[in-house]
């Protein structure tokens, strides 16, 4: 089945405490990016790749890492949480972000919760 | 930069009936326009997409229109139902083919 998986699905953690989202795809996707969803602001790109080893900051890049050193992977690490990094974060892949049939699919998503 | 909104931010229909989500960009040089169903709680399911050089797309009940020139979109739900209660989330694809910006959503009741 073609799908993107997020683990771990729901994390509560402390200030400060280093984590890793993981990101999987099995549909050989070039293009990646992570998402968090808040109330009231909606979904808002934080990072994304064009392919394996090319990473770009999206709209909230601020307290995030991304590595893509394979294809089917894009982690994201939080190197020092914070309170205000409580959200819900959605990966997702594309063919291609330079392609028109550039339909989106969506994982799960993480529910975060930083004390 | 990139702004999308949608109106209205929510709505409540009895069953049946037709109904018209709205989508609006600031910029209108993108690559496509996509349209997505959420459930509480769970991820986002691609409903629609239209590329900037088409003007609508059909799916089943649904049908979604663009119109880049006056960055416009439209999703039309014929003959509504309950399964149908989600938020509906556009989001356009910009000019480099690299970044997505997500509307706030129009949360769609269908009353039984």
């Amino acid at each position: 089945e073609a799908q993107v998986t997020q683990n771990p699905r729901y994390l509560i953690t402390v200030t400060g405490k280093k984590l890793t989202v993981t990101c999987s795809q099995n549909m050989n996707h070039e293009y990646m990016s992570w998402y968090r969803q808040d109330p009231g602001l909606g979904l808002r790109q934080i990072y994304y790749s064009m392919n394996v080893e090319v990473t770009d900051k999206g709209d909230v890049p601020e307290g995030y890492k991304v590595s893509r050193k394979e294809k089917r992977n894009f982690p994201l690490i939080l190197e020092s949480p914070s309170p205000n990094q409580t959200s819900l974060y959605f990966c997702a892949s594309s063919l291609s972000g330079a392609d028109s049939y550039n339909e989106q699919f969506f994982g799960p998503g993480t529910r975060l919760t930083v004390l | 930069k990139q702004e999308v909104t949608q109106i209205p931010a929510a709505l409540s229909v009895p069953e049946g009936e037709n109904l018209v989500l709205n989508c609006s960009f600031t910029d209108s040089a993108i690559y496509n326009l996509q349209w997505f169903r959420q459930d509480p709680g769970k991820g986002l399911t691609s409903l629609l997409l239209i590329q900037s050089s088409q003007r609508e797309q059909t799916s089943g009940r649904l049908n979604a229109s663009l119109d880049k020139s006056s960055g416009r979109s439209t999703l039309y739900i014929a003959a509504s139902q309950p399964g149908d209660s989600a938020t509906y989330l556009c989001a356009v694809e910009d000019n480099y083919g690299q970044n997505f910006v997500f509307g706030p959503g129009t949360r769609l009741s269908v009353l039984p």
